[in-house]
């Protein structure tokens, strides 16, 4: 099966920089990818690694080390906009592509 | 239009009720998920149909019941459902089988079972 720990708060100041971070332990999946969500809101995607290195969007980055099972989103320039949770996710290799499974999720604060 | 919609935006049913929730899309997408969301934690995957025939039944009670009419729409049938079951189940859809397999997600149907 597929796990996908991730710390489950974070805080960090307006303009600041914060990394999340995803740590897993799969028989193998597609890619990583990365879905923020505000209180009440729906899952929007921010991100997808499917091979390992730097993904940059805009202020949004993303990283994966398969030999390391590890992934992490990092934020620059932190705006009030970005609390929201934040959670990663697979698709499994064995399984099927269609089974998506979400890692425990990262709530963010931005404090002023 | 990259728009997921899903009605009703809440729902309160007693445990003895019958009602669906309903999903739309209209970006040509042929896979179809539902998953269910308690407060505080991840979505977890139920259902999800590929080219309109259901691939994968993540071992849910039978109480919940989905349909696939056709490849713009997606149904999740409720029957006798207990308070546990009160959670925010999002449909989701995306590519069946290649690209990033970006889920776009619906607002979500609110749910609460007395």
């Amino acid at each position: 099966g597929q796990s996908l720990e991730q710390p489950s708060e974070v805080t960090a100041v307006e303009g600041a920089i914060v990394q999340i971070n995803c740590t897993y332990q799969t028989s193998g999946f597609y890619g990583l990818s990365w879905y923020q969500q505000h209180d009440g809101g729906a899952p929007t995607f921010l991100s997808y690694n499917a091979l390992d290195g730097l993904e940059e969007t805009g202020r949004f980055s993303s990283f994966l080390s398969r030999s390391d099972s590890y992934g992490y989103l990092l934020l620059q320039e932190l705006q009030m906009k970005d609390s929201a949770s934040y959670f990663c996710a697979v698709r499994p290799l064995n399984g099927g592509y269609q089974k998506v499974t979400f890692g425990t999720g990262t709530k963010l604060q931005v404090i002023p | 239009d990259t728009e997921v919609t899903q009605t009703p935006k809440h729902l309160v049913m007693g445990m003895t009720n019958k009602k669906s929730l309903k999903c739309e899309q209209h970006m040509g997408h042929r896979a179809m998920y539902w998953y269910k969301q308690k407060a505080k934690k991840p979505p977890e995957l139920m259902f999800v149909y590929s080219y309109e025939k259901l691939s994968i039944n993540e071992s849910v009670p039978s109480r919940f019941s989905p349909e696939c009419p056709n490849s713009s729409l997606l149904n999740l049938h409720l029957h006798a459902l207990q308070p546990e079951d009160s959670a925010l189940y999002l449909c989701a859809s995306s590519q069946a089988d290649r690209g990033t397999g970006e889920l776009f997600f619906g607002e979500g149907s609110r749910l609460t079972v007395l």
